[in-house]
């Protein structure tokens, strides 16, 4: 089965600290995604990445970065949190093929408060 | 970009009841799929489709191409089946991996 597993379930923070969300996958998959859950919105795409040092911008970037240094390993690093920031974050990975094969298999999330 | 919508946003059930959740896209696709979220977050995938019809235990899904159209049948529900289901399309093209959300449906099973 593959394991996708989020460094923290629920995480606090304060107005303008730097954090980190973390995603480790086990399958060797090549794209990894993160999304942020908001109710009413529903998930949207912060960035993705499809390959080791590659990264794409997804729906709202802004006030996000990303980090793959390895392939089974994608990070989400907030600069400078902000209180509009708080929300549950999901991380997913998927095969490189495009089209119907694209299942994406989701971590726990992680649900960040920023105070 | 495509676009997806489900209906209803909220859906309450008596146990044992058949349950219905709709979801209709924008443009051509090449995969729609189902997904369920219970409370805590984690997000499972139930289904993947591009034609047809597919079964699982109690929950049915459908797709109509030509309608854009999907829709996910639950038969004598059950308590448990309590949870946010989301549809996501997967846009046609090679190369194209990314999936277009809709917002959820939240359904709650009541005993």
């Amino acid at each position: 089965d593959v394991k996708v597993t989020q460094s923290s379930r629920y995480l606090v923070k304060r107005t303008g600290e730097k954090v980190f969300l973390e995603c480790v996958q086990d399958m060797d998959h090549e794209n990894m995604f993160w999304y942020r859950q908001d109710p009413g919105l529903g998930l949207r795409l912060i960035y993705f990445s499809y390959d080791v040092k590659m990264k794409e911008k997804g729906d709202i970037p802004e006030g996000y970065s990303v980090s793959r240094e390895k392939k089974e390993r994608f990070s989400l690093i907030l600069e400078s949190a902000s209180t509009n920031q708080t929300s549950m974050y999901l991380c997913a990975s998927s095969l490189l093929a495009g089209g119907s094969y694209n299942e994406q298999f989701f971590g726990p999330g992680t649900r960040l408060t920023v105070l | 970009k495509n676009e997806v919508e489900q209906s209803p946003q909220n859906l309450t059930a008596q146990e044992g009841e058949f349950i219905t959740i709709n979801c209709s896209y924008s443009v051509g696709i090449s995969a729609l799929h189902w997904l369920q979220q219970h409370p805590g977050g984690g997000i499972v995938s139930l289904f993947m489709l591009s034609s047809g019809k597919k079964k699982h235990g109690r929950l049915i899904a459908t797709i109509n191409i030509q309608e854009k159209h999907s829709s996910l049948h639950i038969t004598a529900s059950h308590p448990r089946d309590s949870a946010v289901y989301i549809c996501a399309a997967s846009d046609s093209g090679a190369g194209s991996y990314q999936l277009t959300f809709g917002k959820g449906t939240k359904l709650s099973v009541i005993p």
